[in-house]
């Protein structure tokens, strides 16, 4: 059974970068259906939408987000990660890492990231 | 840019109740709709996926209609454990995705 794991500081302090790996186990990443991606939760909030990218190393990422996120991926460590730079306290959340095939099939427990000083 | 708007925010039942719960597109996404269940302090799980298929391991009590922009999930009878965060996910601007804004079943 495929499994991931989210894996990262749980403080960040404002303007500097959010970094979050993503671990799979069970499975390869280098698989050419999946797509690998993260999503947020702020604090008693809906779900968001951060981005994708496919073993390639094809990204997609959410417009309001784009300047700032970057999503890589190590298929020799079957790792995916993900940095948002220049962070505020509006980016304190919960992030997902999710594999995605047509939908958001297995899902990471969730990592919490706080920013502030 | 799609937007899913779910009804309502809140739903109160008790359990043998029967739940419907909306999600609505502001543009025709076929069935290119999933229905997600969050418990406090976990991940989201994926219960139906293209409008009306239930994901693996998903209790027949859970279904799904619709297509176009109105689209319904059907709770048949509550068990306690259903009393949960629902939301909808969009996917046809892939790999772009969209969600609800969520309703809580209590």
């Amino acid at each position: 059974q495929l499994r991931l794991q989210e894996s990262g500081p749980g403080l960040v302090k404002p303007s500097e970068t959010l970094s979050l790996i993503c671990t799979v186990s069970g499975g390869s990443i280098n698989h050419r259906s999946y797509y690998w991606g993260w999503m947020r939760q702020s604090p008693g909030s809906g779900l968001e939408w951060i981005g994708n990218i496919l073993y390639t190393g094809r990204t997609d990422s959410q417009s309001s987000l784009w300047n700032r996120v970057t999503i890589s991926i190590d298929t020799s460590k079957n790792q995916f990660s993900l940095k948002l730079n220049s962070v505020t306290a509006a980016d304190t959340a919960v992030y997902y890492c999710v594999r995605i095939w047509r939908y958001l099939e297995d899902w990471g427990p969730g990592a919490l990231v706080t920013v502030s000083s | 840019e799609i937007v899913l708007t779910q009804s309502p925010a809140t739903l109160s039942l008790s359990p043998g109740e029967r739940a419907t719960l909306s999600c609505r597109a502001s543009q025709s996404i076929s069935t290119y709709l999933g229905w997600y269940q969050q418990k406090p302090g976990q991940a989201p799980r994926l219960l139906i996926y293209d409008a009306s298929n239930r994901a693996t391991g998903i209790p027949a009590r859970f279904s799904g209609s619709g297509s176009g922009t109105d689209f319904t999930l059907i709770i048949s009878s509550l068990e306690p454990e259903d009393f949960a965060l629902y939301f909808c996910q969009e996917r046809s601007s892939w790999p772009h995705i969209t969600f609800g804004q969520g309703t809580r079943l209590e």
